[in-house]
């Protein structure tokens, strides 16, 4: 049962390109949760999504991030016009239900703008 | 607003023990984590706590829960190299998201 797989590893953007992070649960999940960790901090909430379902965005900048679960494949974190600011490392977390004692992490992708 | 606080580093000989310390305010939190992270990698959850729980031990590890002050700490016994990271404390609040310290880092010399 392979773990929480985020993809890519590392992205490379220039200013002004936009960032696609994929994000696939572990088998038998249907809770994706999207993090961002800045450099030297803790992480912080961005978005909690079930399937076809945006549950809590409020972690989200309004402007030029999205996130989606299809029915289908990958949850995906979508960044638009990225800035330098936007560099960070994006981690995903998966769990079968909402009252499932514990999250399983994926690797990360660290995202650099440059 | 939620906030979890841990203090920034800790440093300790090869063999001792190591207690990492966390304070929270959400006092409807259900349950409290510790998850470590090596160098360039994701997020390893250690173990957990129910918040109706004073103590919960796994192995090397001791969690101790004191609700009333809202105060978390997780000691490592016998404490290795190889367990030298960044150590995060979390809570996870009443819409089922997780709040994180800023970190832990924990240092281990020989």
């Amino acid at each position: 049962n392979a773990g929480v797989m985020q993809n890519p590893r590392h992205l490379v953007r220039r200013r002004g390109q936009e960032a696609r992070l994929r994000c696939s649960p572990m088998k038998g999940h249907s809770h994706v949760y999207w993090y961002r960790q800045l450099p030297e901090e803790g992480l912080k909430f961005m978005v909690y999504l079930q399937k076809e379902n945006i549950i809590d965005e409020s972690g989200m900048p309004k402007e030029r991030f999205s996130a989606e679960f299809p029915k289908e494949g990958p949850s995906i974190l979508r960044i638009q016009q990225v800035v330098r600011g936007d560099s960070a490392a994006y981690f995903c977390a998966s769990s079968p239900s909402a009252d499932n004692y514990g999250y399983t992490f994926g690797s990360g992708t660290r995202l650099t703008v440059v | 607003g939620e906030d979890v606080e841990q203090s920034l580093f800790l440093s300790v000989r090869e063999g001792d023990s190591s207690v990492i310390n966390c304070t929270y305010t959400d006092s409807s939190s259900t349950y409290l984590y510790w998850y470590k992270q090596e160098p360039g990698a994701g997020l390893q959850l250690l173990t957990y706590i129910f918040s109706n729980m004073d103590m919960k031990q796994d192995q090397r590890l001791t969690v101790l829960l004191n609700k009333k002050d809202k105060h978390l700490s997780l000691r490592i016994a016998d404490t290795q190299t190889g367990d030298s990271a960044i150590y995060f404390c979390a809570e996870r609040d009443n819409t089922d998201k997780l709040i994180f310290g800023t970190g832990t880092r924990l240092q281990v010399f020989p």
